[in-house]
């Protein structure tokens, strides 16, 4: 079963606007979720992460929000620029004794048109 | 500084054949990890090691797979008998202490073809 879902396997975009990546979740365990983006060849990268303990987390273009109730999260890029296309996959740590054991999402490829 | 370097960067084998996959985390990173990606779908988790030991390896698939780390730096994941099932982009990932607040640090991956 599928605990951690991106509904939406892409998503085009124009520079300048905002770009919006969903991701839901079915373990009520998890509390710490990440963003990687990932470019063709080369291994995922650390974007933002947030803990279940917030809403939301900020980092100069990113945004990741979170709502446990819905079990949902969302990572808002904005302005949107050419270099953000890539795929992104969105990740759950349900903490225990083994940190750093995620698991992921299937992937949103984001494409940004000049 | 360097990064999480991994070897080889394609290895096509015959089934039935046996290979290693080797990984050079960033120095001083205790924490390693190995993750599988099969196309189209997300990382999967197989192995975490702390130090030398292998503290979680609830995602081995099978007993085919067998992973070690003899020193606590270099890990070579180590695959008997393979299936063209086994077929991915196997990655390997380094943090510093393995907590919550040290995001992981991945490799380009190892792409294995089981013919």
């Amino acid at each position: 079963d599928q605990q951690v879902k991106q509904n939406s396997p892409s998503l085009s975009v124009q520079e300048g606007r905002i770009s919006i990546l969903n991701c839901d979740y079915t373990n009520s365990m998890f509390d710490y979720f990440l963003w990687y983006k990932k470019y063709p060849a080369e291994g995922p990268t650390f974007l933002i992460s947030i803990s279940s303990i917030k809403d939301k987390n900020e980092d100069g273009r990113f945004t990741v929000f979170l709502n446990k109730s819905a079990k949902h999260l969302s990572l808002h890029i904005v302005p949107s620029q050419p270099g953000d296309s890539a795929v992104y996959f969105c990740a759950a740590d349900a903490g225990g004794t083994s940190y750093g054991k995620l698991t992921f999402g299937q992937g949103t490829i984001l494409t940004v048109h000049p | 500084g360097a990064g999480v370097s991994q070897t080889p960067s394609n290895k096509v084998t015959e089934k039935g054949k046996y290979v290693e996959l080797r990984c050079d985390p960033i120095s001083g990173h205790t924490a390693l990890y190995w993750y599988r990606q099969s196309l189209g779908q997300g990382p999967e988790f197989l192995i975490y090691f702390q130090g030398t030991g292998a503290a979680d390896d609830s995602g081995l698939p099978n007993d085919r797979f067998f992973a070690v780390r003899p020193e606590g730096s270099v890990s070579t994941l180590k695959i008997q008998r393979t299936e063209r099932g086994d077929s991915a982009v196997y990655l390997c990932a380094s943090s510093s202490r393995g907590g919550k607040g040290s995001p992981l640090h991945f490799g380009n991956g190892t792409r294995l073809t089981v013919t």
